[in-house]
């Protein structure tokens, strides 16, 4: 069974660079799966961040895609989300997900960790 | 355009028939999958691909799919089935994930 958590600072200064960490368990992290980001402002829907894949594919929503960056580090099992520039507006709660294929939904998540932009 | 459009919020009496549709250009042509969000809970994949239902989802709930418009139907809606739905797909030519707004379903 796939498990992850997300884990990071949930304060972050405006245009600071937000950074988490997504710790997997429970399968391979190396080349199947789709490693993925989503974000959730409070009261607000689901925002697709982007992903990595394959290794080392990344993919990123457009209207991020400037400041995000997705890394995988497979020795200690783990993905990570950094998102540079931040303002109010990218205070979220953010989870990490998974899915084994493309076309495949993202059957596991961690259970989100809530992240503020404030001085 | 990539943008996936459900309804704000719907509402269903204790064991009537509920629908939670999904609008997009041609959206029957790609996989759409569903999800469940409870209060400060993460979501919870209830229907994928072609009206898949991963294990342990109850059969009351099934999908379909036609032209403009993915459905997620709920049949004898329980008071658990009180939740936002959100409408999920590669809905580019980019590959990019897309989600719908979600629409937040009251059980009365």
């Amino acid at each position: 069974q796939v498990q992850l958590q997300e884990s990071g600072p949930g304060l972050v200064k405006p245009s600071g660079t937000l950074s988490l960490t997504c710790a997997v368990s429970g399968v391979y992290i190396g080349y199947n799966n789709y490693w993925t980001w989503v974000r959730q402002p409070p009261g607000k829907g689901l925002e697709w961040i982007g992903e990595i894949y394959h290794g080392g594919i990344t993919n990123y929503s457009p209207s991020l895609k400037s400041r995000v960056t997705i890394s995988v580090d497979k020795s200690k099992t783990q993905f990570s989300l950094k998102l540079s520039s931040v303002t109010a507006a990218d205070s979220a709660v953010y989870y990490c997900a998974t899915a084994p294929s493309r076309v495949s939904p993202f059957d596991s998540w961690g259970q989100g960790t809530l992240v503020t932009v404030s001085s | 355009s990539s943008e996936l459009t459900q309804d704000p919020a719907v509402s269903v009496a204790l064991g009537q028939t509920v629908r939670i549709t999904c609008q997009g250009d041609s959206l029957s042509n790609y996989y759409v999958n569903w999800y469940q969000q409870k209060p400060g809970l993460a979501p919870v994949v209830v229907m994928y691909g072609q009206n898949h239902r991963p294990s342990g989802i109850p059969d009351r709930i099934s999908g379909s799919s036609s032209g403009n418009t993915a459905s997620l139907t709920i049949t004898g809606a329980q008071a658990e089935d009180e939740a936002k739905y959100y409408c999920s797909s590669r809905y580019s030519s980019d590959n990019h994930v897309v989600f719908g707004g979600g629409t937040t379903l009251t059980v009365l």
